[in-house]
């Protein structure tokens, strides 16, 4: 099937650890995003990328970064620098980086820091 | 970015049609109205976007105002598993890229 996939679903993290949210997709898409969701809020973007070895900050970016070595990957880390980082991640991606495009999003992961 | 309104919640029976407004009155020309849900602990789900005339998929229909000022979303025949948080957006291009914008959206609950 093809789709969005994100791991690990929960995850928890100790204050001023670094830790990795996986998404892969196998869509074939070439853009590819990341979303925070607060609970009761909308999304806000945190980084984008149109093509591989490329990415763009979004709104939020602060205490984040992200990679996109392959086209299928774009791995998100939440460095020990993002003050409030327990929140509900999201990673979609879009054929390209258009307008026009229907961003298709995966399942979330949900961040817990203890 | 155009912002919408939506009413905070709604109730539907089960089998009824739904329909959801949504207020855009700052849209520009070339802004797309796109509607997504989101189920509980899910990643939110596409459902349908339209510019200016009415369009219609398998999940759902989207009537759009003449002066695209406003539009409804409207679930033909509405099952228990359509209750979710329904986001009306409006596309905004950015450089490079683009994002969704998601405002508090509608509570949709749809009751046996």
């Amino acid at each position: 099937d093809g789709g969005i996939t994100q791991s690990p679903k929960y995850l928890f993290r100790k204050e001023g650890q670094n830790v990795t949210l996986s998404c892969e997709q196998n869509l074939n898409h070439d853009a590819m995003y990341w979303y925070r969701q607060d609970p009761g809020q909308g999304l806000r973007l945190i980084y984008y990328s149109q093509i591989v070895n490329d990415f763009q900050k979004g709104d939020i970016a602060e205490g984040y970064s992200v990679s996109r070595e392959k086209k299928e990957s774009f791995p998100l880390t939440v460095t020990s620098a993002q003050k409030n980082p327990t929140a509900f991640y999201l990673c979609a991606s879009s054929i390209l980086g258009h307008s026009t495009d229907t961003q298709y999003f995966g399942p979330g992961t949900r961040l817990t820091v203890l | 970015d155009a912002k919408t309104t939506q009413p905070p919640s709604m109730d539907c029976a089960e089998g009824r049609a739904a329909n959801l407004p949504c207020n855009h009155s700052t849209i520009s020309g070339n802004e797309y109205v796109y509607w997504y849900r989101q189920i509980h602990s899910q990643g939110p789900q596409y459902i349908i976007h339209g510019l200016k005339n009415n369009e219609t998929n398998e999940m759902a229909s989207l009537i759009i105002t003449e002066d695209r000022k406003s539009s409804t979303l409207i679930l033909p025949h509405a099952t228990l598993r359509d209750t979710a948080v329904y986001y009306c957006i409006v596309r905004s291009r950015l450089e490079y890229g683009n994002k969704l914008v998601f405002g508090a959206g509608t509570i949709l609950r749809v009751k046996s």
